[in-house]
């Protein structure tokens, strides 16, 4: 496996709660910790989340993340329009000796 | 607040090598608890990581399958700085390149945190 699986969109109106999921295996979200990056167009991804759960200072707490097994997911709740992005998920992979990122989810406002 | 200031070329001619550099502030390239790593992202193959290098008594580098029989990372210290440099381009190496700090709190615990703000790199005669 070379990358963690994302749904490629998810939309919701302002308010909302929108999840996103990336699905990995055994050799990387399995055993080690999941990031989540935030990417506005023309910029460079940003942190959102580390060590599965942890939201850098300055992160809305709007937005939470969970691990389980091989898998993890992003919450957005109470969605507004800035939060339009694309997101992606990273894990590091034992076997691999490399970081595997998401395939990337773009996020939509309507 | 560690930041980090890419610079190099933006055109690259087939079969040439391309070079990168990340000048860090705010941190030491010499930093025990963190790695230094190339990512670059293509719309045909997403983010993908290319290579990390990091200094744990000694330089140690790490390079992802896809390209380790063409690239290298190198750190300099007295700059504080690292390179990139991928030989025998091609077309599909063209990329925005970005450099990133990972900070390390345990082996499975790492996040990249900050990037550097990209470089387009077109490879094209």
């Amino acid at each position: 496996q070379s990358v963690l699986t994302q749904p490629p969109s998810a939309s919701g109106t302002p308010g909302q709660r929108v999840t996103i999921s990336c699905s990995g295996g055994n050799f990387n979200i399995g055993r080690n910790a999941v990031n989540w990056f935030q990417q506005l167009p023309g910029t460079a991804p940003k942190l959102l989340i580390y060590r599965n759960d942890q939201r850098p200072s300055g992160v809305p707490d709007r937005f939470s993340a969970s691990k389980s097994g091989t898998s993890a997911s992003l919450a957005i709740s109470g969605l507004q329009s800035e939060d339009e992005a694309y997101y992606y998920c990273a894990a590091w992979d034992d076997r691999l000796n490399g970081c595997l990122f998401g395939t990337g989810t773009e996020v939509t406002v309507l | 607040q560690v930041q980090l200031q890419q610079s190099g070329p933006g055109l690259v001619k087939p079969s040439q090598t391309l070079s990168l550099t990340c000048a860090i502030s705010g941190d030491s390239v010499s930093n025990n608890n963190t790695t230094w790593d190339w990512i670059r992202q293509s719309p045909s193959r997403g983010l993908e990581w290319l290579g990390r290098t990091y200094y744990r008594s000694k330089w140690y580098n790490d390079y992802a399958r896809s390209v380790r029989s063409r690239i290298t990372i190198n750190p300099d210290t007295s700059k504080n700085q690292f390179s990139l440099q991928l030989n025998s381009v091609t077309p599909e190496d063209t990329a925005v390149y970005y450099c990133a700090r990972v900070f390390q709190t345990a082996t499975y615990a790492k996040w990249f945190d900050p990037w550097g703000q990209g470089t387009l790199v077109t490879v094209s005669s």
